[in-house]
């Protein structure tokens, strides 16, 4: 079966520290990954999306990058995270014209 | 204005009482998923639809494609049903496909 995994569940990290937050799905080939941050009252943003090994694609300009190493593992890291990148951030995947699956998120604290 | 906008906001309901939830979307929209988000954050995927009706259980959604309009319907609603609801539109675009989220509707069922 399919399944996605993200982790870790919550973070707390000091502002000007680095982040990695990855995110795995099992059971497809070949999907599109979705990184989405979600702040505070607010609805879902997408960050970054790839359909690709390596091809990476950026909606909103920030400090936070992506990668793609492969198929099925998709990152999102910050070199100095600001405190304004707190959020719930979620990664997601699908096929194209099917229904998409979302990882149970990752609370990002930064202090 | 935004590509995908969901009413209301926020609702409180009875117990039992039937719920609807409402989202209107853009041109260029080719498909709605509506999303169910509990208050851990994690989503789950509820509906994909671009056409007609599908129901689950006691959760049906509609789409008119001529109005761009979708619904969500909670029939006999139970406060397990408290939770945000988010209508998501998929666009495509060149062959790549993204969602665009309302900012969703806390519904919260009182006992």
């Amino acid at each position: 079966s399919q399944t996605i995994h993200q982790w870790p569940a919550t973070l707390v990290q000091p502002v000007g520290s680095p982040l990695s937050l990855e995110c795995t799905v099992e059971g497809t080939s070949n999907p599109n990954l979705y990184w989405y941050r979600q702040a505070a009252g607010r609805g879902l943003q997408l960050l970054f999306y790839s359909v690709g090994i390596g091809q990476i694609s950026s909606e909103v300009p920030q400090n936070l990058s992506a990668s793609r190493p492969q198929d099925r593992q998709f990152i999102l890291s910050s070199k100095k995270l600001l405190l304004s990148d707190s959020g719930f951030y979620l990664c997601a995947w699908d096929k194209g014209d099917t229904e998409a699956f979302f990882g149970q998120g990752t609370r990002l604290t930064v202090v | 204005k935004n590509e995908v906008e969901q009413s209301p906001q926020n609702l409180t309901a009875q117990e039992g009482e039937f719920i609807t939830i409402n989202c209107s979307y853009s041109v260029g929209i080719s498909a709605l998923h509506w999303l169910q988000q509990h208050p851990g954050g994690g989503i789950v995927s509820l509906f994909m639809l671009s056409s007609g009706k599908k129901k689950h259980g006691r959760l049906i959604a509609t789409i008119n494609i001529q109005e761009k309009h979708s619904s969500l319907h909670i029939t006999a609603s139970h406060p397990r049903d408290s939770a945000v609801y988010i209508c998501a539109g998929l666009r495509s675009n060149f062959g790549n496909e993204k969602l665009t989220f309302g900012t969703g509707t806390r519904l919260t069922i009182i006992p």
